[in-house]
């Protein structure tokens, strides 16, 4: 089935790095996502990664995926204050390739203490 | 490109009543989706267009509730007979094919 699990919250100081896990769990899942979502906006788009990569670097952001363990991460480098957010890992399950379908996970807040 | 707009933002509503959301998306994307996210998860999938084609739905889509996107521009959900179990944020989303999904900023329903 398709179901992607995350961590609820994760509190860290400016000028950390942030780790986000999540696990998913269909292995045949061709893309993987990052979305943010902050008060009153949209979900944004940060990064993807695509399923036969196993690191992915933008900026502040590495995605890293293991495809063995069916696990991504999100590292955000020098945490700000204004990254504190909502964190939220999406697939996009085979079958769904044509279609642009997302499953997410129920969200990450991180909260960025000054 | 002024992004994806949802109408209204915030919608209360009595429990019975239909309510009708509407979304317009970034002009040249073909692909429309509806979302609904409820608080504390991540949005869960209700159904996508391409162009004026209705071409998946959700099992969350129960036969109350009705999407059209009639010229393959602009997009309505309706629910009909609102249930408290309705309150959420409906998020839309566009994109072209294979593209980016861009979201907008949803309409947040409170069925009283």
């Amino acid at each position: 089935g398709e179901d992607v699990e995350q961590s609820l919250f994760l509190s860290v100081r400016e000028g950390d790095s942030s780790v986000i896990n999540c696990t998913y769990t269909d292995s045949s899942s061709t893309y993987l996502y990052w979305y943010k979502q902050e008060p009153g906006a949209g979900l944004q788009l940060l990064t993807y990664i695509f399923s036969n990569m196993d690191m992915k670097q933008d900026q502040r952001l590495t995605v890293l995926l293991n495809k063995k363990d069916k696990h991504l991460s999100l590292r955000i480098a020098d945490t700000q204050t204004g990254d504190s957010a909502i964190y939220f890992c999406a697939e996009s399950p085979p079958g769904s390739s044509n279609t642009g379908k997302l499953i997410f996970g129920q969200g990450t807040t991180l909260q960025v203490k000054p | 490109d002024t992004g994806v707009s949802q109408n209204p933002r915030h919608k209360i509503t009595k429990r019975g009543q239909n309510v009708t959301f509407r979304c317009d998306p970034i002009s040249e994307h073909n692909r429309l989706y509806w979302y609904r996210q409820t608080l504390g998860q991540g949005p869960e999938f209700l159904t996508y267009f391409q162009n004026e084609a209705q071409l998946e739905k959700s099992r969350l889509l129960s036969d109350r509730f009705s999407a059209e996107r009639p010229k393959g521009s602009f997009s309505t959900l309706e629910i009909q007979r609102t249930e408290q179990g309705d309150s959420a944020m409906y998020l839309c989303a566009s994109s072209r094919l294979g593209g980016e999904q861009f979201f907008g900023p949803g309409t947040r329903l409170t069925v009283l």
